[in-house]
């Protein structure tokens, strides 16, 4: 098993382009997350899944968009890059998230850069 | 916003037990308390979790108070390659914040 896998690892770009960060998992897990880091923080809730078709916001969603078509992928959506984007973003992947119990597996990160 | 509070960083001797705090005084009937771990230029790495009673896995041991406000990660011989940010979180269904962590240093 690869386990989570997000490409590419590391990315600059330049303000006002957009791009895709792009998210794996093959361990058949329904629920799958987006966080962005930002130097010396913890990691914060951009979006979630909860399955194929259905997402919804975390903690900070503004500048960004996803999509889950399928179980193993969950793309996510820069539009309008801006400064402020500038970070290390972590996808994420668990079994079921209701009960709570459930651990997540994180990929090793996208380092995105904007200038 | 995150709902725990950490010490920001501990010191270790290698091959000495490590007691990681946390407290979590607002803490409801059903948030499970968890724990990550992040290396260096890695993502998190989940280490344990637990609800009401203490816990143990490979990697540690999880200690959770009797009134659930607080609670001990257990490292019982620290090795080098534990030195990393040390995330406590309490999960319930739809949130899981991280907060700034514990940065474990591990002295030879």
């Amino acid at each position: 098993n690869a386990g989570v896998t997000q490409t590419p690892k590391f990315r600059i770009l330049k303000i006002g382009q957009s791009m895709t960060l792009q998210c794996a998992q093959d361990m058949n897990h329904n629920y799958m997350y987006w966080y962005r880091q930002d130097p010396g923080m913890g990691l914060k809730l951009i979006y979630y899944s909860v399955g194929a078709g259905i997402t919804d916001k975390g903690e900070v969603p503004n500048g960004y968009n996803v999509s889950r078509s399928t179980t193993e992928d969950f793309p996510l959506r820069l539009e309008l890059a801006a400064p402020s984007q500038t970070s290390v973003y972590f996808c994420a992947s668990s079994h079921q998230w209701g009960q709570g119990g459930e651990p997540q597996h994180f990929g090793d990160g996208t380092r995105l850069s904007i200038l | 916003d995150a709902k725990t509070t950490q010490p920001n960083s501990m010191e270790s001797n290698e091959e000495e037990p490590v007691h990681l705090p946390c407290n979590h005084s607002t803490i409801s009937g059903t948030d499970y308390i968890h724990w990550y771990r992040q290396l260096p230029s890695q993502g998190p790495e989940y280490v344990i979790h637990g609800l009401t009673s203490n816990v143990n896995n490979r990697m540690a041991s999880l200690a959770i108070a009797e009134d659930r406000k607080s609670s001990t990660l257990i490292l019982h011989r620290a090795t080098l390659r534990d030195a990393a940010v040390y995330y406590c979180i309490l999960r319930d269904v739809n949130d899981m914040r991280f907060g700034a962590g514990t940065r474990l240093t591990v002295k030879p």
